[in-house]
């Protein structure tokens, strides 16, 4: 069965950096577009940024708030998302989940969706 | 930015009875509307995506509806299970946005 499994949360001082990861299982992630989405505490849901296919390119789009200051990437061997956070603000301060992005095409047009979501990590960002 | 706005922010009711939940968009988005549950501490899961279209092993009593700016999601007979946190999402256009949630509680 499909799995994402995040870790590299933790507690950071505001300006600091840290680096999240998801590993894959039961599919490639060159293949796949990926997402980062953040949920502060007691909050709603926020995108962060997406990683397209290799085949789409490899290119990546990121929120208003964060561009700029974290990157996404990906480890082909190891079959992981990264999420480089740089700059950190309290405001950062969230659960992490990576998503998969699949596409469905039907009735003329294709459409994305989040089919699966690791299980999130928490970054706290505090001085 | 495409806003999306549901409501109601919360809503009680009772297993059994029927629940709708509306999601607005600011501007047209086709049918590109995704729902997703959520329950206390875990990660959203997908219910409906491309607004009407069931996701695999979600049970029947949930349905979505809707195209254009206003959409809809019903749960037909809510079970136990079902209270959690609801949202919408459109993948019309970058950034991806999401609904503020909408919690559905037992009565």
């Amino acid at each position: 069965e499909v799995q994402l499994v995040e870790s590299g949360g933790g507690l950071v001082k505001p300006e600091g950096s840290l680096r999240l990861s998801c590993a894959a299982s039961e599919f490639t992630l060159t293949d796949a577009w990926m997402n980062w989405v953040r949920q502060a505490p007691g909050k709603g849901l926020e995108w962060v940024g997406r990683i397209k296919s290799k085949t789409d390119g490899g290119t990546t789009d990121y929120a208003a708030p964060v561009k700029g200051r974290f990157t996404i990437s990906r480890d082909d061997p190891k079959n992981t998302l990264y999420l480089q956070m740089n700059s950190l603000e309290t405001e950062d301060t969230a659960v992490y989940y990576c998503t998969r992005d699949p596409r469905y095409c039907g009735g003329g047009s294709c459409h994305r969706y989040f089919d699966y979501w690791g299980q999130g990590t928490l970054v706290t960002v505090s001085s | 930015d495409i806003q999306m706005t549901q409501s109601p922010s919360s809503l009680s009711a009772s297993v059994g009875d029927r629940v709708t939940i509306t999601c607005r968009a600011s501007q047209s988005i086709s049918s590109y509307l995704n729902w997703y549950q959520q329950k206390p501490g875990k990660a959203p899961k997908l219910l409906i995506y491309a607004a009407s279209s069931l996701q695999s092993g979600v049970p029947s009593r949930f349905s979505g509806s809707g195209s254009g700016t206003d959409f809809t999601l019903t749960i037909s007979s809510p079970q136990p299970e079902d209270f959690a946190t609801y949202y919408c999402q459109q993948s019309y256009d970058i950034p991806y946005t999401f609904g503020q949630g909408t919690k559905l509680e037992i009565k």
